[in-house]
């Protein structure tokens, strides 16, 4: 089955500067990759999520990148504010699959 | 908006009951899912259902049942609770062709006493 390591565990940064978090995966079948954001005490939501029919895809300050060649994905928040403060959990599957493999999470701190 | 409701946000049970968690979606999903959420685990896949009365196993459904009498409701059982069951439970649902969670439940933080 698919494997999934995400990395840093934890991520302090000022606001306004950018955070990025990275993920490997295992499975080269694997072709969705979301991404799912938690705070504190709430459920955790998808924010954004990409195929592995493009490399990039941005909404707004957050984007992700993929290489499939390397297997790796990363999160990428530019000009954090303090709501970005969360858990954020990576994942990965082929899309006809159910059995979604979450990374363990990133807890990123936004310091004001 | 889609609404996915657990039953409880805080259980407390004994070892050895049998205990229910109940999760209702109000957006007319074929899937949903249950999850347990551990500290440095992430999520892990208990159990699928992509229709009424279909279930398929996840990743970890060892001490667990499910039942999906109605498309709007699943519920996940624990036969016979054990203290390694004590853990944050999610529930997910997403729409028909899309097999992965879009949207969660609050959780049920369940403790086995």
């Amino acid at each position: 089955g698919e494997n999934v390591e995400q990395h840093p565990s934890t991520l302090s940064v000022q606001e306004g500067d950018s955070a990025v978090i990275k993920c490997t995966y295992s499975d080269s079948a694997s072709n969705y990759f979301p991404w799912y954001k938690q705070e504190l005490g709430k459920r955790p939501q998808l924010i954004i999520d990409i195929r592995s029919n493009v490399g990039e895809k941005k909404d707004q300050r957050i984007a992700v990148t993929l290489n499939k060649t390397a297997k790796h994905f990363s999160l990428h928040i530019t000009e954090t504010q303090p709501e970005d403060s969360a858990v954020y959990f990576c994942a990965a599957n082929p899309l006809n699959d159910y059995k979604l493999s979450f990374g363990a999470g990133t807890t990123v701190t936004v310091r004001a | 908006d889609v609404k996915v409701t657990q039953s409880s946000r805080y259980l407390v049970k004994r070892t050895g009951e049998k205990v229910f968690l109940e999760c209702v979606q109000d957006m007319d999903h074929e899937n949903m899912f249950w999850y347990r959420q551990d500290p440095g685990l992430g999520l892990r896949l208990i159990y699928f259902s992509y229709d009424v009365k279909m279930k398929e196993k996840g990743d970890i459904p060892e001490g667990y049942s499910v039942s999906r009498e109605k498309k709007e409701r699943f519920s996940l059982i624990l036969e016979s609770a054990s203290t390694n069951q004590t853990s944050m439970y999610l529930c997910a649902s997403s729409w028909d062709s899309r097999y992965q969670p879009q949207h969660f439940g609050d959780g049920t933080r369940l403790s086995i006493l």
